[in-house]
C-alpha cells in the first residue's frame, strides 16, 4: 500500500533562515510520481513541483530546491532564505497509476 | 492553465438540510476528486470519479454522495447535513496520465449549524 509521511507537523523559523521539509514515501510500484503542494492561509492548494521515479536529479527553482533520493524513499523540499510569504502548509504527494496519496502536511511559519 | 472552480468559498447551512457542492473543471480531465480537510487530519478522500457517471468511494464516504453527469462537473451531496460535516471541502481534477498532478479549486468552507 502507498503511504506518504511528513514527520514534521509544524516548523517555525525566523525570516532568512533556511528550512527543509521532509517527505518519506512508500510504494511497491517502480513507476511513480512525487509532488509538492503549497497551501497558503487563503486555502487553495498550489502545485509546486513534480518528480518521476526515474529522475533523481535535484532541482532548484529560485529559493526552492528539491532533493529526491530513491535509496531512502525521500523527497525533501528546502526553502533558502525563507520569507514571511512562505508561511503555509506544505503537502507531499505520491501518484502511482490512478492512486493519489497525500502526506499529512507540514505547517511552516516564517516569523519576521 | 487549469481552472477548477468551486461554486462557493463559504457556505452556511442548517442541520438536516440537503447540501450541494459544485465543482467544474475546464481541462477535459477524466478524473475528479472530493476531499475534506480538517485541522490535524490532512486531506481525506471522500469520493472520486474516473469518468462520467462513474464514482468510487474514498476513505470517508459515509454521509455523502456524488454525481457526475457531465465530464466537467463533479457534485458532492450531503444528503442530510450534520454538524460533524462542518469542514473545508476541496475539489481536484487531473488527467489519466500518471505524470499529471491534481489541480485544486479554492475550497469551500462549509459550516453546518
Amino acid at each position: 500500500a502507498q503511504k506518504v509521511t511528513q514527520a514534521q507537523t509544524e516548523i517555525s523559523v525566523v525570516e532568512k533562515e533556511d528550512v527543509t521539509l521532509d517527505c518519506v514515501y512508500e510504494t511497491r510500484d517502480t513507476t511513480y510520481y512525487l509532488f509538492w503542494y503549497k497551501q497558503p492561509p487563503s486555502g487553495e492548494l498550489v502545485f509546486l513541483i513534480r518528480r518521476n521515479s526515474f529522475d533523481e536529479q535535484n532541482e532548484i527553482s529560485g529559493r526552492y530546491s528539491w532533493n529526491f533520493q530513491k535509496s531512502t524513499s525521500s523527497f525533501n523540499f528546502t526553502i533558502t532564505a525563507s520569507q514571511v510569504v512562505d508561511s503555509a502548509v506544505y503537502f507531499c504527494a505520491l501518484r502511482d497509476g490512478q492512486n493519489f496519496v497525500f502526506g499529512p502536511g507540514t505547517r511552516l511559519s516564517v516569523l519576521p | 492553465d487549469v481552472k477548477v472552480t468551486q461554486s462557493s468559498r463559504y457556505l452556511v447551512k442548517r442541520t438536516g438540510e440537503k447540501v450541494f457542492l459544485e465543482c467544474v473543471q475546464d481541462m477535459d480531465h477524466e478524473n475528479m476528486f472530493w476531499y475534506r480537510q480538517d485541522p490535524g487530519l490532512g486531506l481525506r478522500l471522500i469520493y472520486f470519479s474516473y469518468d462520467v457517471k462513474m464514482k468510487e468511494k474514498g476513505d470517508i464516504p459515509e454521509g455523502y454522495s456524488v454525481s457526475r453527469e457531465k465530464k466537467e462537473r463533479f457534485s458532492l451531496i450531503l444528503e442530510s447535513a450534520s454538524t460533524n460535516q462542518t469542514s473545508m471541502y476541496l475539489c481536484a481534477s487531473t488527467s489519466g496520465e500518471t505524470r499529471q498532478p491534481q489541480h485544486f479549486g479554492d475550497g469551500t468552507r462549509l459550516s453546518i449549524l
